[in-house]
């Protein structure tokens, strides 16, 4: 059963730039889409972006002036950058597999939360 | 873009109860749509996908139907681990989209 796992600070400051991994553990990470959701507290999820194994991207336009994602399929690992962040920035970030069918989500990582704050 | 609109917003059944939620979508987005289930500090798990598809691992009292701009979700008899956000998502075309959710509440 495939796992993912979010890392990276849990507090940003204001205008820096918020960097989160997800590894990939128990399964491949070639052949699959990779996405990042994020869900602000108390709120609804936010679809951010995704990567293919060969690297190509997807981004949320809302966001897109702002994100890049990139993948080592050597470590198994993919990531997120946002740049220029603000408080309504904060959100729990979850990393997420699309499904080999759809493109539905049918593996997901715990969830790191992010504040960004000075 | 694609907007997602469900409702209700919450929902207060009781244990053994059928409960069904409505996601709207702002075009036609075919079948291409997808339920999740999210309790307090967890993860969403998928339940659903394309529109009607029982994901492995799912218990059968859950079912979708739907097609377009109209989807339902059912849970035929609401047991209590159900008591949770359900949120639907489209991935239609980019950017995909999640409905704000349904909140099923202790009665």
């Amino acid at each position: 059963q495939v796992q993912l796992q979010e890392s990276g600070p849990g507090l940003v400051k204001p205008s820096e730039t918020l960097s989160l991994t997800c590894t990939v553990s128990g399964g491949s990470i070639s052949t699959y889409y990779w996405s990042w959701i994020r869900q602000p507290p108390g709120k609804g999820l936010e679809w951010v972006g995704y990567i293919f194994y060969t690297g190509n991207t997807n981004y949320n336009p809302s966001l897109k002036s702002r994100v890049t994602i990139s993948v080592d399929t050597s470590e198994k690992q993919f990531s997120l950058k946002l740049s220029s962040v603000t408080a309504a920035d904060t959100a729990v970030y979850y990393c997420a597999r699309h499904s080999s069918h759809s493109s539905s989500f049918d593996n997901w990582g715990q969830g790191i939360l992010v504040t960004v704050s000075s | 873009d694609i907007q997602m609109t469900q409702s209700p917003s919450t929902l207060s059944p009781s244990v053994g109860d059928r409960v069904t939620f409505t996601c709207r979508a702002s075009q036609n987005i075919g079948t291409w749509l997808a339920w999740y289930q999210q309790r307090p500090g967890t993860a969403p798990k998928l339940l659903i996908y394309d529109a009607s598809s029982l994901q492995s691992g799912v218990p059968s009292r859950f079912s979708g139907s739907g097609s377009g701009t109209e989807f339902t979700l059912t849970i035929s008899s609401l047991q209590p681990d159900d008591f949770a956000t359900y949120y639907c998502q489209h991935y239609d075309s980019s950017p995909y989209a999640f409905g704000q959710g349904t909140k099923l509440e202790i009665k």
